[in-house]
């Protein structure tokens, strides 16, 4: 069965420093892995997606994740944190079969402190 | 282009009362999915829709049912709400395959009293 975890439930950083969100996997098969960012009181946006292309995928707003099998991890990055990036970040894996599914994380806070 | 739009943005309910929520998306996406957002517990699925007329169970479907008549519509029915289904109810289409991102609708927030 498809699962994620993510290791932290809140992260605090200074602006303009690096932000790093944790992310591990379980798979059965090679899996799409995903990051989404909710805003406060805001649907869910897809900040990247990995579909077994490259490792390193970049996405919006200069976050980017890499893949890493022998680790199954998909930790998100960002050399320095903006005031805008305070949300709720969820990494997600696809469900089995081709319906679609996904599993969520449980979600990371995001702090981003002045 | 409009994406996905749940309607109602907030509702509250008494215990006992029924609802539906209504989902539409202008995309032609083939699948879409009813979750509900909990603090600490990120999204569950509560059932799928993989083509217009199909549905099915998702992790958490007890005391809700869908309806999918039409391919850019996808309602989700409460029959006798509860306190328990206090949450904020999200919408979301996709492509049919699990490579394809799936697009949020802004949600609902339920609250049953």
């Amino acid at each position: 069965a498809q699962s994620v975890t993510q290791l932290d439930s809140h992260v605090s950083v200074s602006e303009g420093t690096p932000v790093l969100l944790r992310c591990n996997y379980s798979s059965s098969y090679s899996p799409s892995l995903f990051w989404y960012v909710q805003h406060p009181n805001k649907g869910l946006q897809l900040l990247l997606k990995y579909t077994s292309a490259a490792t390193l995928v970049k996405g919006i707003n200069g976050f980017e994740a890499e893949f890493k099998k022998s680790e199954t991890s998909f930790h998100l990055t960002k050399p320095s944190a903006h005031m805008s990036d305070a949300a709720e970040y969820f990494c997600v894996v696809s469900g089995s079969g081709n319906t679609g599914k996904l599993i969520f994380g449980q979600g990371t806070t995001l702090q981003v402190k002045p | 282009n409009a994406g996905v739009t749940q309607t109602p943005k907030f509702q509250v309910l008494k215990t006992g009362q029924s609802m539906t929520l209504q989902c539409a998306q202008d995309m032609n996406h083939n699948s879409m999915y009813w979750y509900r957002q909990d603090p600490g517990m990120g999204l569950r699925l509560i059932y799928y829709s993989a083509s217009e007329g199909t549905t099915d169970k998702g992790e958490v479907p007890d005391g809700y049912n869908v309806s999918r008549l039409k391919k850019q519509n996808f309602l989700l029915g409460l029959e006798s709400a509860a306190p328990s289904q206090t949450s904020v109810y999200f919408c979301a289409s996709s492509l049919v395959s699990s490579y394809n991102e799936q697009f949020f609708g802004p949600g609902t927030r339920l609250t049953v009293l």
